[in-house]
């Protein structure tokens, strides 16, 4: 069965980093881009950063451009977000996602919480 | 591309019907997918390549259009339906997904 499990959140300071993982089985990991989306308290879905099967090439979205860096390692089967010089409003449940490469459906993760407070 | 969704919110009665709107601004061809996302809980694939029910997803939720207009119908509505359903195109990116602002359905 595929899955992805997302780990990393916390509470963390304004200005400071974290580095968010994902952990996937059940599916052929380097074959299939990968994104991280987000969610705030009480708003939509945000997508941020995607990483195609290779890892050559990432996109962002431009409220984190510059700021987030998205990672894979296709031997280990995950996929990291590395989210520096946090601010309040990146406060947020950030999932990771399958991409939809082969007619495929996307598959989320549970999401992990990340709080920016001082 | 900006994905609409309409109504905001819909408010039915059990066993009733619901119908939920999603319009993109330019083509996505079959490549839109509906969630469902309910409190406390991670989004849930209903819906993919604008028609296609996802694994363990009843016949009472059925998904049609192509371009930019898309319907998510849900027949026999039970209380459990209540929660937000999102749309999402992924046939253009970069830059990347984007997602509907949600309809809110109230049973």
């Amino acid at each position: 069965q595929a899955q992805v499990v997302e780990s990393g959140g916390g509470v963390v300071q304004p200005g400071r980093s974290l580095r968010l993982s994902c952990a996937t089985s059940g599916f052929r990991f380097s074959s299939f881009g990968m994104h991280w989306v987000r969610q705030a308290p009480g708003q939509g879905l945000e997508w941020l950063a995607f990483v195609l099967y290779d890892g050559n090439t990432k996109y962002y979205a431009d409220s984190v451009k510059g700021r987030f860096t998205i990672s894979r390692d296709n031997s280990k089967n995950t996929v990291d977000l590395q989210m520096n010089s946090l601010r309040a409003d990146d406060t947020a449940m950030y999932y990771c996602a399958k991409g939809t490469e082969f007619g495929e459906p996307p598959l989320w993760g549970q999401g992990t919480l990340v709080t920016v407070s001082s | 591309i900006v994905m609409t969704q309409s109504p905001a919110t819909l408010s039915v009665s059990p066993g009733e019907r619901a119908t939920l709107s999603c319009r993109a601004s330019q083509s996505v061809g079959t490549n839109l997918a509906w969630y469902q996302q309910k409190p406390g809980q991670a989004p849930r694939v209903l819906i993919y390549g604008a028609s296609v029910r996802a694994t363990g997803i009843p016949a009472r939720f059925s998904g049609s259009g192509s371009v930019t207009e898309f319907t998510l119908s849900i027949s026999s509505l039970q209380s459990d339906d209540s929660a937000v359903y999102y749309c999402q195109q992924y046939n253009h990116w970069p830059p990347g997904w984007t997602f509907g602002q949600g309809t809110k359905v109230d049973i």
